[in-house]
């Protein structure tokens, strides 16, 4: 079946460091969105990316779709408190509804 | 506009008994899914509904029932609740194609 490996699983950072999180899917993908999830609540909608070699940003973060539309990333410049949670990235395979996601990567900021 | 309702919040079951975890949504959308989560597991689906009347297994769909009778409302049942489905379970909505996803608050489920 359809799968989507995200890594790294844990990721520390001081405050203002770089983070990188990577998702890679074992089939195309016809498109590929990614969650935020702040300690305690639920996943929450970030960004969806649908053309081969997209890139996205959103302030401090910066979303890309791969050109063969099997990997992504989620990069975040200059991390703040306020960034911490679990980034979840989710796939879905053309002409299925079924939404599939990584395992996420829980980052944590040390101020 | 609610959104994706999940009740209850927390719940405590005894090996053995039974329940149902009620979703629903008021933005007519077609696709419903359970997830859950588990330390290090992230969100395993469940099972996943495309329309009323229609559902199929997810990765994870052991132990668990579900019903669409209408488009509002997905429950997820519990028949005979073990230990091992001590989790935090989600139910999430959305629309056609290429739409995000709105989940609920989160069921914590904990089986003793």
């Amino acid at each position: 079946g359809q799968q989507v490996m995200q890594i790294p699983q844990y990721q520390h950072v001081q405050e203002g460091e770089d983070f990188t999180t990577y998702c890679n899917s074992s089939t195309t993908l016809s498109n590929i969105q990614w969650y935020k999830q702040r300690p305690g609540g639920h996943p929450v909608f970030l960004i969806q990316l649908v053309k081969s070699g997209e890139v996205k940003k959103q302030k401090r973060l910066t979303f890309q779709f791969g050109e063969a539309k099997k990997n992504s990333s989620l990069h975040i410049t200059a991390t703040q408190t306020t960034d911490v949670g679990t980034y979840f990235c989710a796939g879905r395979k053309g002409g299925s509804e079924k939404l599939v996601f990584g395992k996420g990567t829980k980052l944590t900021v040390n101020p | 506009n609610a959104g994706v309702t999940q009740t209850p919040k927390f719940q405590v079951l005894k090996t053995g008994q039974s329940m149902t975890l009620q979703c629903a949504q008021d933005m007519n959308h077609e696709y419903m899914s359970w997830y859950r989560q588990d330390p290090g597991m992230g969100l395993r689906l469940i099972h996943y509904s495309v329309g009323a009347g229609i559902t199929d297994q997810g990765e994870v769909p052991n132990g668990y029932n579900v019903s669409r009778s209408t488009t509002e409302d997905f429950p997820l049942r519990l028949l005979s609740a073990a230990p091992s489905q001590t989790s935090v379970y989600f139910c999430a909505s959305l629309g056609r194609k290429n739409t995000e996803a709105f989940f609920g608050q989160g069921t914590r489920l904990t089986v003793v």
